[in-house]
């Protein structure tokens, strides 16, 4: 147990609908990054939360937001949802961003767009 | 980040070691290398990182190599539970973000 948790396990809905993934982050850290695990790409990261503010940006679509709040937990918004938006979806936490920082994984969200 | 290039498989018999390569030629001088692992569709779980040095935990150890261009991940006894994915990567340091290339899926056989 890594001690990164996130809500739900498992979601199921429809093309065209909206869903906020949640994650709260180990006690004490203050980064909180998100991934997406889609089958025929790999682990590829989204985007990166410090202490509330964005960090760091990677390949997150503009139908998708996320933010990190005062009690440092996490939500990743999808809109307007496509079949291609199936996939894993992983929160990571770490201490802050500073040298060798390690990254703990959370259990995911599997997301199954219908 | 540096790019990384691992073996797509591996095999290797219950209680014997692992030796698990990795190549990071473009590696800069303040990136660590880091393994993390996958089983089926778990999250994945950090195992041991590194900059310069050689690293050993209750998990595993890892060898760099001095031009710091390659690394082996070494499981000492492996076991049918260290079946998984097992990616290695290179980071910037005080960079938040990991980027995962497609690992080495290790079989451990009885």
């Amino acid at each position: 147990d890594s001690g990164v948790t996130q809500t739900p396990k498992h979601l199921i809905t429809a093309t065209g609908q909206r869903v906020t993934l949640r994650c709260s982050p180990r006690s004490g850290d203050l980064s909180v990054y998100w991934y997406q695990q889609s089958l025929d790409q790999g682990l590829q990261f989204l985007i990166q939360y410090y202490n509330g503010e964005e960090r760091a940006k990677g390949n997150i679509l503009e139908r998708f937001s996320a933010q990190q709040f005062p009690d440092l937990h996490s939500e990743l918004n999808l809109s307007s949802l496509e079949l291609g938006d199936s996939a894993l979806y992983f929160c990571a936490s770490s201490v802050g961003p500073r040298e060798g920082d390690t990254q703990y994984f959370g259990p995911g969200t599997r997301l199954t767009v219908l | 980040d540096a790019k990384t290039t691992q073996p797509p498989s591996m095999d290797c018999a219950e209680g014997r070691a692992a030796n698990l390569p990795c190549n990071h030629s473009t590696i800069s001088g303040n990136e660590y290398v880091y393994w993390y692992r996958q089983i089926h569709s778990q999250g994945p779980q950090y195992i041991i990182h590194g900059l310069k040095n050689n690293e050993t935990n209750e998990m595993a150890s890892l060898i760099i190599t001095e031009d710091r261009k390659s690394s082996t991940l070494i499981l000492p006894h492996a076991t049918l539970r260290d079946t998984a994915v097992y990616y290695c990567i290179v980071r910037v340091a005080n960079a938040g973000k990991s980027t995962f290339g497609d690992g080495t899926t290790l079989t451990v056989k009885p």
